[in-house]
């Protein structure tokens, strides 16, 4: 049971240069999310896709932008890379009832931009 | 806005002891769930327990229960038993029902001391 699977584990960019971060789940889950999470301040949300066809902003998407491919997959891509954007990056989905929702996450992915 | 807040960055407990990891939130909201998620150092999180607003009755996962005064906006983890495997990171997060978002503490790190 492969849950929420994210690739790469890890990257090193250079400032300017650009990636994609890939996110798939095999939950049937209708809902996906991309967090960053850094030192002290928690996880903050980037983008999240209420359903297959829909993304929404988060609290923090700037220098980011997101395809929800499918209902398997939502990927998270930085155009331009700023060092401001070394972080660990994490996908998650929701699963159970609408209502309750634990969400599931991937193991998650080491982004340094140099 | 909801805000939750984890006022304590790290804490320790002795092997097979009991610790209680603290969490305060605002909101407006009458009704809401709440979780507490464990991340272990290998990264990848996952639910600890959760606790919908509505139901009088502190939630218990085996060894983990919590602490839930909805007038105070407090919803602390107690940690029974405490065990090697217990170290990692705890989050705390609010949720409102109909919506996706979560929105999460800035964690606590906990350290079982041998």
């Amino acid at each position: 049971n492969a849950g929420v699977t994210q690739t790469p584990k890890f990257q090193v960019l250079k400032t300017g240069q650009s990636m994609t971060l890939q996110c798939a789940q095999d939950m049937n889950h209708n809902s996906m999310y991309w967090y960053r999470q850094d030192p002290g301040m928690g996880l903050r949300l980037i983008y999240y896709s209420a359903s297959e066809g829909t993304t929404d902003k988060g609290e923090v998407p700037n220098g980011y932008n997101v395809s929800r491919l499918n209902k398997r997959e939502f990927s998270l891509r930085l155009e331009s890379a700023a060092p401001s954007q070394t972080s660990v990056y994490f996908c998650a989905s929701i699963g159970g009832t609408a209502n309750t929702g634990e969400l599931f996450f991937g193991e998650g992915s080491r982004l340094t931009v140099l | 806005a909801q805000t939750v807040t984890q006022s304590q960055p790290e804490m320790s407990v002795q092997e097979a002891e009991t610790v209680t990891l603290s969490c305060t939130y605002d909101t407006s909201e009458s009704d809401y769930y709440l979780f507490w998620y464990k991340q272990p150092p290998s990264r990848q999180m996952i639910l600890v327990i959760r606790q919908e607003a509505y139901k009088q009755q502190n939630a218990t996962e085996n060894r983990f229960s919590v602490n839930f005064q909805k007038a105070a906006k407090s919803f602390s983890l107690k940690i029974s038993d405490s065990q090697l495997g217990d170290a990692a990171m705890y989050f705390c997060a609010y949720r409102r029902p109909g919506t996706y978002k979560y929105i999460f503490g800035t964690g606590t790190r906990l350290k079982v001391l041998a």
